[in-house]
């Protein structure tokens, strides 16, 4: 059965820090893997979708990599900001029906 | 264009009761997935419909239950209520499969269970 694991849990950083968030699952069979955010009581934002043959993909200030022979990823975040706090959670399709997330990492971003 | 839609945003109910969630995907999508998400489980898949056919099933019991109508919307509904259904459901909507297109979510509707 596919674990996804993330780590750190939380992570606090000041204001203009590069930082590397990571995901690392057990079973390599997937179909994709997605890193969403979320912030306080609300629902998820998608930030990034990475198929199983791509190794990364970028949007603005966010890089996702994905190596699925190791079964990790990592979602860098380049000079981050205060409004980049929020949890950030990476997903992974399996073959199977049932989509895996990780627990989350909880970043906060001090001005 | 207008995101997803949950309705209704919060929902009291008791024990044994039975309650009926809504969701409205994005104009065009037609894959509708529901999810359930607690402090102590995390985000966990409970089903997915596609053209009015539920495609994909996670791990949770029969009381749980959806379905989708012609125009992609689509229903949830937990019977017999139990503490531990308490939690925050969330609808996402994607073009034609959660697996290999963008999903997008709602904002999600929690649930107290007393």
């Amino acid at each position: 059965k596919q674990e996804v694991t993330q780590i750190p849990a939380a992570l606090s950083v000041p204001e203009g820090e590069n930082l590397v968030l990571n995901c690392s699952f057990t079973d390599s069979a997937i179909y994709n893997l997605q890193w969403f955010r979320q912030d306080p009581g609300k629902g998820l934002t998608s930030l990034l979708l990475i198929q199983s043959s791509q190794r990364e993909q970028t949007s603005g200030r966010l890089n996702a990599s994905l190596d699925k022979s190791s079964g990790r990823s990592t979602l860098y975040i380049a000079a981050s900001q205060p409004g980049d706090s929020a949890t950030y959670l990476c997903a992974v399709s399996p073959f199977d029906n049932d989509m895996r997330f990780g627990a989350g990492t909880r970043l906060t971003v001090k001005p | 264009k207008a995101g997803v839609t949950q309705t209704p945003r919060y929902l009291i109910k008791t024990r044994g009761q039975q309650v009926t969630l809504s969701c409205s995907p994005i104009s065009g999508h037609r894959s509708v997935s529901w999810y359930q998400q607690t402090p102590g489980q995390g985000l966990q898949f409970l089903f997915e419909y596609f053209s009015e056919t539920q495609r994909n099933k996670g791990n949770f019991p029969g009381r749980f239950s959806g379905r989708q109508f012609s125009n992609s919307r689509s229903e949830m509904n937990v019977s017999t209520l139990e503490l531990g259904d308490s939690a925050l459901y969330l609808c996402a909507s994607s073009l034609v499969d959660r697996r290999g297109d963008t999903q997008y979510f709602g904002p999600g509707t929690r649930l107290t269970v007393l």
